[in-house]
């Protein structure tokens, strides 16, 4: 049982490059989450899928899309990266978004050029 | 703006001690809070979760709620040096639209333990 995994763990990327940060989950998890965290800033939630086939903003989705490819994965997806976007994301998943206890993958750290 | 907020610290204790952490929070229909404790460089894991006024328990852990004056705070009995981390309050958005339930986080409160 890995609970929530993310690949990759580090990444560098240019300015103008795309990429895609994969998450899964074992844990059966209705509802999964991508934050991302900046010194100084905090969890920021960037998008949320409450169950498989729906996904909604967060509080700072512009410059990501994503995809909630089955019950177990989802994905974040950079068209265009950007310096702003440097940052450590974490995909998190709970069974449903109310009142569940949320759990973190490992984190990928970024970095734009 | 629904906010969370805590001290940034650092909060240094000496190894025995208790450590009080605080959070308050400005949605006053939030129903759930966590405590996630996050180790540099590290992903945030649970600590506590607290859904009622009073105080839970658990080991060295007591969280306390009072939603009356929007206040949760975390005790740690005994403190270690192994409990130096950043401590993360979270609080759910309450009935808010589209987000009902997503986590608000505070920016956290840096503990140092000394032994």
């Amino acid at each position: 049982n890995a609970g929530v995994t993310q690949t990759p763990k580090f990444q560098v990327l240019k300015t103008g490059q795309s990429m895609t940060l994969q998450c899964a989950q074992d844990m059966n998890h209705n509802s999964m989450y991508w934050y991302r965290q900046d010194p100084g800033m905090g969890l920021r939630l960037i998008y949320y899928s409450a169950s498989e086939g729906t996904t909604d903003k967060g509080e700072v989705p512009n410059g990501y899309n994503v995809s909630r490819l089955n019950k177990r994965e989802f994905s974040l997806r950079l068209e265009s990266a950007a310096p702003s976007q440097t940052s450590v994301y974490f995909c998190a998943s709970s069974a449903v978004v109310v009142a569940e206890t949320q759990y973190f993958g490992p984190g990928t750290r970024l970095l734009v050029l | 703006q629904k906010e969370v907020e805590q001290n940034s610290g650092p909060l240094s204790v000496p190894e025995g001690a208790i450590a009080s952490l605080n959070c308050t929070y400005s949605d006053r229909v939030s129903q759930s809070f966590f405590w996630y404790r996050q180790y540099s460089g590290k992903s945030p894991e649970l600590i506590m979760s607290i859904y009622s006024n009073g105080d839970k328990e658990d080991g060295r852990f007591t969280a306390q709620l009072n939603k009356a004056s929007q206040y949760v705070s975390l005790l740690i009995r005994d403190s270690q040096p192994s409990d130096s981390a950043t401590y993360l309050c979270a609080v759910n958005r309450g009935n808010y639209g589209g987000s009902q339930g997503n986590l608000i986080f505070g920016k956290g409160t840096k503990l140092s333990v000394k032994p």
